[in-house]
């Protein structure tokens, strides 16, 4: 199985919602990240999970909270998000080798819409 | 950290061999250059990657220049589903987490 899958595909939301987005993977990866993506735009890392521990967090508002419950799974929490976070958000994962060739595996997204 | 220059976009003829460009002329000796596509509306598939010799598998082939400054892939039969934006990226080294990427070249393919 080489598949990152996410939920929902698509989800619309307002800004004092709470939701959560879904990511999983069966590779036995060690490393899981989340990206967003703003249309006509390369990916921006938000967070890098490595063996379930949060390593980096590249200074992502609060209102974007990620939780690594075991090695397979991924969530991004959302709340009181604004317009302006409307955008793809993707999920990825990778073999921890240390030594800088593994590549990413991504999944298809999540399209967020805030109103 | 090295950064990556690509054209906007180019055009190619289905069924001829597709050279995208990337320039990463401050790349570190120790940096890998990646590339990743994008089809429309779906996540970023990787390719190939290489670090100083030139890297051939079943999708495509790199070919890195001697100074490590530029690179090429090379799609060599491009078919209509092979249109999609290309990134070249620069992986941070020894950081096994963050791709640098580029602005991409969105890659179309003709009949």
């Amino acid at each position: 199985d080489t598949e990152v899958t996410q939920t929902p595909k698509h989800l619309v939301m307002g800004m004092t919602n709470k939701k959560s987005l879904k990511c999983e993977q069966h590779m036995g990866h060690r490393a899981m990240y989340w990206y967003k993506q703003k249309a006509k735009k390369p990916p921006e890392l938000m967070f890098v999970y490595s063996y379930e521990k949060l390593s980096i967090n590249e200074s992502v508002p609060s209102r974007f909270s990620p939780e690594c419950p075991n090695s397979s799974l991924l969530n991004l929490h959302l709340h009181a998000l604004q317009p302006e976070d409307s955008a793809l958000y993707l999920c990825a994962s990778s073999q921890d080798s240390g030594q800088g060739k593994s590549e990413q595996f991504f999944g298809p997204g999540t399209r967020l819409t805030v109103l | 950290d090295a950064k990556t220059t690509q054209p906007p976009s180019m055009d190619c003829a289905e069924g001829r061999a597709a050279n995208l460009p990337c320039n990463h002329s401050t790349i570190s000796g120790n940096e890998y250059v990646y590339w990743y596509r994008q089809i429309h509306s779906q996540g970023p598939q990787y390719i190939i990657h290489g670090l100083k010799n030139n890297e051939t598998n079943e999708m495509a082939s790199l070919i890195i220049t001697e100074d490590r400054k530029s690179s090429t892939l090379i799609l060599p039969h491009a078919t209509l589903r092979d249109t999609a934006v290309y990134y070249c990226i620069v992986r941070v080294v020894p950081s096994n987490y963050q791709l640098i990427w580029g602005a991409g070249t969105k890659l179309i393919i003709k009949p």
